[in-house]
């Protein structure tokens, strides 16, 4: 059964960084590309990051592109969201997602984990 | 940036009947297109991908249909565990984008 176990989020001041990770089982990680994609309180979905099953490659949302950056752990099976600089707009759930195959079909999506961005 | 349009906001209707939810994009996404259900509190769910395959374990109710810019999602007959937010998302293109969402809400 895939699994994946979003964690990391909580309360930051503006301005500030914080990690997520995502641990993933069930499935053999180092082969999927991975997202993160994000949903502001009472808001729709939102892409934020992707990384190809390597890492070799990352693309990012203009919205975050320059204070957020994706990373995997392949020997770990661990997906990572570094968030810099953040803002009041940054407050969402974020969920960890597998792509199906080809990169941008999302297959499996954790339960998220909110971060959420206030003084 | 692809923009995707979902229509209508809101989806009025009662178990038994059809749904049917349009998604269309600024551009053309070939058939690189998917459909993703949402109940509150939870993540969301696949169920097309790739404008008319449906994802492991999705009931048969459940089409997608579309190519180029105009897309539709169809639901048979509802059930009651259909009533929800229904998301279109492209992949044809950097960056993902994802529609608005249509709220399918009990008539």
């Amino acid at each position: 059964e895939v699994q994946l176990l979003e964690s990391g989020g909580g309360l930051v001041q503006p301005g500030g960084s914080l990690r997520l990770s995502c641990a993933a089982s069930g499935f053999t990680f180092s082969s999927y590309a991975m997202s993160w994609v994000r949903q502001a309180p009472g808001k729709g979905l939102e892409w934020v990051s992707a990384i190809s099953a390597t890492g070799g490659s990352t693309y990012d949302a203009d919205s975050v592109k320059g204070r957020f950056t994706i990373s995997r752990d392949n020997s770990k099976n661990t997906l990572y969201l570094q968030m810099n600089s953040l803002r009041a707009a940054d407050t969402a759930v974020y969920y960890c997602v597998k792509s199906k195959g080809a990169a941008g079909t999302f297959d499996y999506w954790g339960q998220g984990t909110l971060v959420t961005v206030s003084s | 940036e692809i923009v995707l349009t979902q229509s209508p906001a809101t989806l009025s209707l009662s178990p038994g009947e059809r749904a049917t939810l349009s998604c269309r994009a600024s551009q053309s996404v070939s058939s690189s297109l998917g459909w993703y259900q949402q109940k509150p509190g939870q993540a969301p769910r696949l169920l097309i991908y790739d404008a008319s395959n449906r994802a492991t374990g999705i009931p048969a109710r459940f089409s997608g249909s579309g190519s180029g810019t105009d897309f539709t999602l169809t639901i048979s007959s509802l059930e009651p565990e259909d009533f929800a937010v229904y998301y279109c998302q492209q992949r044809s293109n950097w960056p993902l984008t994802f529609g608005g969402g249509t709220k399918v809400e009990i008539k």
